[in-house]
């Protein structure tokens, strides 16, 4: 069974860097054609793609150039670090499993307030 | 990028109606095209996956179709449950993008 479980401070300030933990069970993310992308959803707004980290240890992002994404293979762990938050990065953000034709699984989200 | 347009934003419609979802890529996907239903206050809940299969422990009421360009999620007759909102999502070609969402609404 694929399980993804975010972690993290639930307030920060501003201009200080968020770092979150996806800690998963059911997969490795060694294996050829994994991935686990962080997702985020402003209150009353819509899901926004941030990035997503590859077996292979390939990295793409969304146009943020704050946002920085990293994996420990050993702890079945994916870490997301966004430097100088803001009020505006107000959110809760997820972590999901992509895998070739497999069903994309997501974490139950970690609600990050940015407020000083 | 691309970018997905669902439409439309919002829908209102009653318990028993046939209800349909549009998705627009600006660029073909292919099948690798992702339905899900969000409530508020939770995570959002996967229903279809390729375009077109059913995640496990969906009701059958669910459907997707479409390739490419265009897909539609239909929900064949509308339940009390299923008022929420619905999220369109593309994950081949980098960067990975949502659609804006559709709010169903009850009329």
């Amino acid at each position: 069974q694929v399980t993804l479980r975010e972690s993290g401070p639930a307030l920060v300030k501003p201009t200080q860097t968020l770092t979150l933990t996806c800690t998963f069970s059911g997969f490795s993310l060694s294996t050829s054609g994994m991935s686990v992308s962080w997702i985020r959803q402003p209150p009353g707004r819509a899901l926004e793609w941030l990035g997503v980290i590859a077996w292979d240890d390939a990295k793409y992002y969304s146009t943020s150039t704050r946002l920085t994404i990293s994996k420990d293979t050993s702890k079945n762990q994916v870490v997301l670090t966004m430097t100088d938050m803001d009020p505006v990065d107000t959110a809760t953000y997820y972590c999901e499993r992509i895998y070739g034709r497999a069903p994309p699984a997501w974490g139950k989200g970690t609600t990050v307030t940015v407020s000083s | 990028d691309i970018q997905m347009t669902q439409s439309p934003s919002t829908l209102s419609a009653s318990v028993g109606d046939r209800v349909t979802i549009t998705c627009r890529a600006s660029q073909n996907i292919g099948p690798w095209l992702a339905w899900y239903q969000q409530k508020p206050g939770k995570a959002p809940n996967l229903l279809i996956y390729t375009a077109s299969s059913l995640e496990s422990g969906v009701p059958s009421r669910f459907s997707g179709s479409g390739s490419g360009t265009e897909f539609t999620l239909t929900i064949s007759s509308l339940q009390f449950d299923d008022f929420a909102t619905y999220y369109c999502q593309q994950y081949i070609i980098y960067p990975w993008a949502f659609g804006q969402g559709t709010k169903v609404e009850i009329k």
